[in-house]
């Protein structure tokens, strides 16, 4: 099946700084979403973006689908955007209700 | 609306005992899924149905079994809790296929099998 990869794995930063995730897919797929949790296990849908940028407020993504990656901006940075971050994908070639997550991304945004 | 819920928040289990993750939504969503989180792996899907009476297998079934015998309720049953099912458990629901709608997730449960 489809493997999704997610880096880093975690990230440290200052508050007001810049940050970008990336999300890697070995297949081709018809969508991709980008998810937060929350520290307290939230999750909450930011983006749904199978192909091109999208940007809502200081939160921005990109999705080339022919190179098979995704991008999440974050601009200065609160600690509120603290939790894990995740990309989900559906492949093309599989069952139209089955969306498989990444590992995540865990980002910690200090004072 | 309450959107999704799920009860209970925590349970603690023995090696071998039933029970039921219930997960619930008010949105009229014919989506309904349900998730296992373990650290490291991000959310896997169990077991999904995209409608009353109608379920299908995940990625990781085994162990679990789902009916949806209404819109509203989906709930999770582990036949012989194991410690390896200790994880955290969500529930999501969808107006359209998950794969090209917004995913509403309920508060999880937290299990643990001792």
């Amino acid at each position: 099946g489809i493997q999704v990869e997610q880096s880093p794995p975690d990230l440290i930063l200052q508050e007001g700084a810049n940050s970008t995730l990336r999300c890697n897919f070995s297949d081709s797929v018809n969508n991709l979403q980008w998810f937060h949790q929350n520290p307290w296990g939230q999750l909450i849908n930011l983006f749904y973006i199978p192909s091109g940028t999208k940007q809502n407020g200081r939160l921005s993504a990109t999705t080339v689908a022919t190179e098979r990656y995704s991008l999440l901006y974050i601009s200065s940075s609160q600690t509120t955007d603290s939790g894990v971050y995740f990309c989900a994908v559906k492949a093309r070639k599989t069952s139209y209700d089955k969306v498989i997550f990444g590992p995540g991304t865990s980002l910690s945004v200090i004072p | 609306n309450a959107g999704v819920t799920q009860t209970p928040k925590f349970q603690v289990l023995k090696t071998g005992q039933s029970m039921t993750l219930q997960c619930a939504q008010d949105m009229n969503h014919e989506y309904m899924s349900w998730y296992r989180q373990d650290p490291g792996m991000g959310l896997r899907l169990i077991h999904y149905s995209v409608g009353a009476g109608i379920t299908d297998q995940g990625e990781v079934p085994n162990g679990y079994n789902v009916s949806r015998s209404t819109t509203e309720d989906f709930p999770l049953r582990l036949l012989s809790a194991a410690p390896s099912q200790t994880s955290v458990y969500f529930c999501a629901s969808s107006y359209l296929n998950p794969g090209t709608d917004t995913q509403y997730f309920g508060p999880g449960t937290r299990l643990t099998v001792l």
